[in-house]
C-alpha cells in the first residue's frame, strides 16, 4: 500500500535560518510524490514535485526537495526562512499511474518567527 | 488561466439536511476529485471523476455522491448531514490523456474549498 509520513506535527525555525520539513513514503514501484502548502482559509497550493532521476527538486517560492531512495525521504527544504512562509504544509504520494487518487500526509505546520 | 472555482465558500447546515457543493475545473483539466479536510483525520479521498464516470472511491458512507457533467464541472452531495460532516471539502482538478490517464508527475490543482459547518 501506498503511504506518507510526516513525522513532526510542527517545526519552529528563525527567519533568515534554512528550514527542513521531513516526509518519508512507502510505495510498491516508482514514487510519484509531490509537496503542496495550505495558508489559514485557503485550498492547498502546489509547491514541487519528484521528478525520476533527480535527487533534488527546486519548486516554488525558493523551496526544493531532497529524494532519498535508500531512506524513502522527500524532505522539503528552504535555505533561507521569511516569516510569510508559516503555513501548513503536508508531503503527498500518487496511489496509482492510473488514477488521481492522493494520498496525503498529516501536515506539518511550519511557524517562521521573525 | 482561471484556477479551479468552489462555490459556495461557506455553508451552515442543521443535521439532517442535504447539502450540493459546486466545482469548476481549470480549463482543460478533465479529471476532478473530491477530498474531505478536518482536523483529526486530515485530508481522506472522496472520489475522482473522469468522463462523466466514478472511477475511484474512497471509505466514506453512501451519503457521500458526486456526479461530473459534460463540461468537466463537478458537484458532491451529502445528504441525510452529521456533525461529524463539518470539514473543509476541497475539490482538485488535473490533467489527463484521451483514455483518461495522468501523467506520472502531473499534480493536482486545488481550489480554495467549502467550509461546511453542520450544527
Amino acid at each position: 500500500a501506498q503511504s506518507v509520513a510526516q513525522p513532526e506535527d510542527q517545526v519552529n525555525v528563525a527567519e533568515g535560518n534554512p528550514l527542513t520539513v521531513k516526509c518519508t513514503y512507502s510505495v510498491s514501484g516508482n514514487p510519484y510524490l509531490f509537496w503542496y502548502v495550505q495558508y489559514p482559509n485557503r485550498g492547498l497550493q502546489f509547491l514541487l514535485k519528484y521528478i525520476t532521476g533527480d535527487n533534488l527538486v527546486k519548486g516554488s517560492y525558493g523551496f526544493e526537495a531532497e529524494f532519498n531512495k535508500s531512506q524513502t525521504s522527500f524532505h522539503l527544504k528552504k535555505p533561507s526562512a521569511l516569516v510569510s512562509d508559516s503555513a501548513l504544509y503536508f508531503c503527498a504520494v500518487r496511489v496509482s499511474a492510473n488514477f488521481n487518487k492522493f494520498y496525503f500526509g498529516s501536515g506539518t505546520k511550519l511557524n517562521v518567527k521573525p | 488561466k482561471a484556477g479551479v472555482t468552489q462555490t459556495p465558500r461557506y455553508l451552515i447546515k442543521t443535521r439532517g439536511q442535504q447539502v450540493t457543493l459546486s466545482c469548476s475545473p481549470i480549463s482543460g483539466h478533465r479529471s476532478v476529485s473530491w477530498y474531505q479536510q478536518t482536523p483529526g483525520q486530515g485530508l481522506q479521498f472522496l472520489f475522482e471523476y473522469f468522463s462523466e464516470t466514478q472511477r475511484n472511491k474512497g471509505n466514506f458512507p453512501g451519503r457521500f455522491s458526486g456526479r461530473q457533467f459534460s463540461n468537466s464541472r463537478s458537484e458532491m452531495n451529502v445528504s441525510t448531514l452529521e456533525l461529524g460532516d463539518s470539514a473543509l471539502y476541497l475539490c482538485a482538478s488535473s490533467l489527463v490523456d484521451r483514455s483518461g490517464q495522468p501523467p506520472y508527475n502531473s499534480p493536482l490543482h486545488f481550489g480554495n474549498g467549502t467550509r461546511l459547518t453542520v450544527t
